[in-house]
């Protein structure tokens, strides 16, 4: 079965550095989305990407947050000036539609 | 606004025990409506969808969730719970551009 791979698996920052996350969709998929999970808590929607250009973000999705698909292949979420609060587990998903989101592995975001 | 509230934080049940997991959704069109499995570490896997029809859905694992509109709710459940089940239960809504989820459900297996 496809599948939505994410790299780093564990990324460790020092606050106020820059992160990009980056994560590979299935490559007919035409939406993408991020979320996150912080420790113990549920997963949040952050946001929605399609035909290039964001669908919808939630209210976690200010100006220190960007998405990006530079090319046919990846979907970056970028935080400019990482904060002690943005530690989280990060996930990627893609979806032709909405039948079935295909959520990555994850990204285990440490910001010391 | 729509949201998702699971009002059990934990639940344990014994091995071979049935199984339900409660969700209730506020949504201001037709929801769909999900649940997903998160073992520790792990990512989050689709167990079954709701979008239209037949309000009672099957799903992987021997798991099925039944959309009751009246209440309001999307309800887990499994007959015969098996120790590997153990993990963290999400009920989300949503559409085409987010999904929102609920605080999550953690599921221990007594043997």
């Amino acid at each position: 079965e496809p599948e939505v791979t994410q790299t780093p698996s564990h990324q460790v920052t020092q606050m106020g550095q820059e992160v990009i996350l980056r994560c590979v969709p299935i490559s007919n998929h035409l939406y993408f989305y991020w979320y996150r999970q912080i420790l113990g808590q549920k997963v949040e929607f952050l946001v929605s990407f399609y035909n290039n250009e964001i669908s919808e973000k939630s209210e976690i999705f200010d100006d220190q947050f960007s998405v990006e698909r530079p090319d046919g292949s990846n979907f970056t979420l970028k935080i400019r000036s990482t904060k002690l609060e943005d530690s989280a587990m990060y996930f990627c998903a893609s979806s032709e539609a909405l039948a079935k989101q295909y959520f990555g592995p994850g990204t285990r975001l440490t910001v010391l | 606004a729509q949201s998702v509230t699971q009002p059990d934080i934990h639940i344990t049940v014994s091995e071979g025990a049935s199984l339900e997991l409660r969700c209730n959704y506020s949504y201001g069109a037709t929801p769909y409506l999900f649940w997903y499995v998160q073992s520790p570490g792990q990512g989050l896997q689709l167990l079954l969808k709701y979008f239209s029809g037949d309000t009672l859905v099957q799903g992987i694992k021997g798991f099925e969730a039944e959309f009751k509109r009246s209440q309001s709710s999307f309800n887990l459940r499994k007959p015969s719970v098996h120790w590997s089940d153990a993990a963290e239960y999400f009920c989300a809504v949503g559409n085409n551009n987010d999904m929102r989820f609920g605080a999550g459900t953690r599921l221990t297996v007594k043997p």
